[in-house]
């Protein structure tokens, strides 16, 4: 079982640059996320998808946009990458946003130059 | 505006005594909190969910508490080990359809 899955690992860019952001889970859930991480900033959500078909902003989606390509994948995509997205992704998803314990991935490492 | 406070100083404790870490609130009145622990290099993992009719939960050598009143959580582990060290979450959410907030988290270092 296999949860949720996320690639690139790892991932170096240069500005103006684009490139997605995969994540695909494998328990069925309805709800998927995607936050980012920096040092002292905690997890900041950047959008999410609470069921397949629809997709929402979070707090901070500027720069960003997301296809829930069907109910396993839900993608990020950076258009024109800036070095302020310097950052760890991680993916996560639950079974609803009612019942919202979130699995995550293992993360996307991130550096633009 | 809405904050949510963990020590972003790490807590270093000798194994065997209980840790406690803390996440205080505020502009929130959450409808439940969580805790999740993170290891270097991976994603956060669930651990505990405390809705806020209640005051206290327990799973094994973890014990949260949930003070509406305070506006906080403590999070306790018990019989501490080194594999306990790692960075704990809390997270926040308004009621039972909303998005999760996160906490900085709190770095705990379990010393032999």
């Amino acid at each position: 079982n296999a949860g949720v899955t996320q690639t690139p690992k790892f991932q170096v860019l240069k500005t103006g640059q684009s490139m997605t952001l995969q994540c695909a889970q494998d328990m069925n859930h309805n709800s998927m996320y995607w936050y980012r991480q920096d040092p002292g900033m905690g997890l900041r959500l950047i959008y999410y998808s609470a069921s397949e078909g629809t997709t929402d902003k979070g707090e901070v989606p500027n720069g960003y946009n997301v296809s829930r390509l069907n109910k396993r994948e839900f993608s990020l995509r950076l258009e024109s990458a800036a070095p302020s997205q310097t950052s760890v992704y991680f993916c996560a998803s639950s079974e609803s946003q009612a019942k919202n314990i979130q699995y995550f991935g293992a993360g996307t490492r991130l550096s633009v130059l | 505006s809405q904050k949510i406070e963990q020590n972003s100083e790490a807590l270093n404790i000798q194994e065997g005594k209980t840790a406690t870490l803390t996440c205080n609130y505020t502009n929130y009145s959450p409808a439940y909190l969580q805790w999740y622990r993170q290891d270097p290099g991976r994603g956060p993992v669930f651990l505990l969910l405390i809705r806020e009719n209640e005051k206290e939960k327990r799973k094994e050598r973890l014990k949260v508490t949930f003070d509406t009143t305070l506006k906080q959580s403590l999070f306790h582990i018990t019989a501490s080990q080194p594999a306990d060290s790692a960075t704990y979450l809390c997270a926040l959410a308004h009621n039972a359809g909303n998005m999760l907030t996160f906490g900085g988290g709190t770095r705990l270092m379990v010393k032999p």
